[in-house]
């Protein structure tokens, strides 16, 4: 089934260690999204990547990165985590929207854990 | 500024009690207008969306939803919930088909046995 893919879905590592969280799809879709979504909050949007294009929310911090090096994979890299980045990290994609449908498919979310 | 208003933070129905949860969006032209579950420590999952056509939408697990034009509304509904629908409720709404979604607070449901 295509779908999206991501790993790991648990995530601990210390304050100040940088880490990766990993996003891959298999629906060929152009635009990629990493969300960050606090507990009872609504997802936050950090930043998309509409085929190589990248584009940064302006909220977004400077510690938040991303990599997206093909269509399939794309990448968020915290590079000096705090504990109020402890959040679940959602990656979601949607196809082309000029092809008519903006609607985003969601993977099941990276919980990070900052001691 | 578009926004995305769910007025209900918690609902508690009984099992087998028909269900209504609440959206207001601002914006002046008619948007796309989404509805996603999230369950416990899982990613969002989309019931349905509205884009243009039949304002009675229908989506997947039972339920569905109403544009109104008049209310700026798009109220999600299912006639009998399941212990299993329990879960985090969220409206979306995005202006135009390239723009970015924007997601309401949420409606956390809550079933009672």
């Amino acid at each position: 089934d295509a779908m999206v893919i991501q790993n790991p879905r648990y995530q601990v590592t210390q304050f100040g260690k940088p880490v990766t969280l990993s996003c891959s799809q298999t629906l060929n879709h152009n635009v990629m999204y990493w969300y960050q979504q606090k507990s009872s909050q609504a997802p936050k949007l950090l930043f998309h990547y509409y085929d190589k294009d990248f584009n940064n929310e302006a909220d977004t911090p400077d510690n938040f990165q991303s990599r997206r090096p093909n269509t399939s994979f794309c990448f968020l890299d915290i590079r000096s985590p705090g504990l109020g980045d402890a959040a679940m990290y959602l990656c979601a994609t949607s196809p082309n929207p000029l092809a008519g449908s903006n609607e985003q498919f969601f993977g099941p979310g990276t919980r990070l854990t900052v001691l | 500024a578009q926004s995305v208003t769910q007025p209900d933070i918690h609902i508690t129905v009984s099992e087998g009690a028909s269900l209504e949860l609440r959206c207001n969006y601002s914006y002046g032209a008619t948007p796309y207008l989404f509805w996603y579950v999230q369950s416990p420590g899982q990613g969002l999952q989309l019931l349905l969306k509205y884009f243009s056509g039949d304002t009675l939408v229908q989506g997947i697990k039972g339920f569905e939803a109403e544009f109104k034009r008049s209310q700026s509304s798009f109220n999600l509904r299912k006639p009998s919930v399941h212990w299993s629908d329990a879960a985090e409720y969220f409206c979306a709404v995005a202006p135009n088909r390239d723009d970015k979604i924007i997601f309401g607070k949420g409606t956390r449901l809550h079933i009672l046995p």
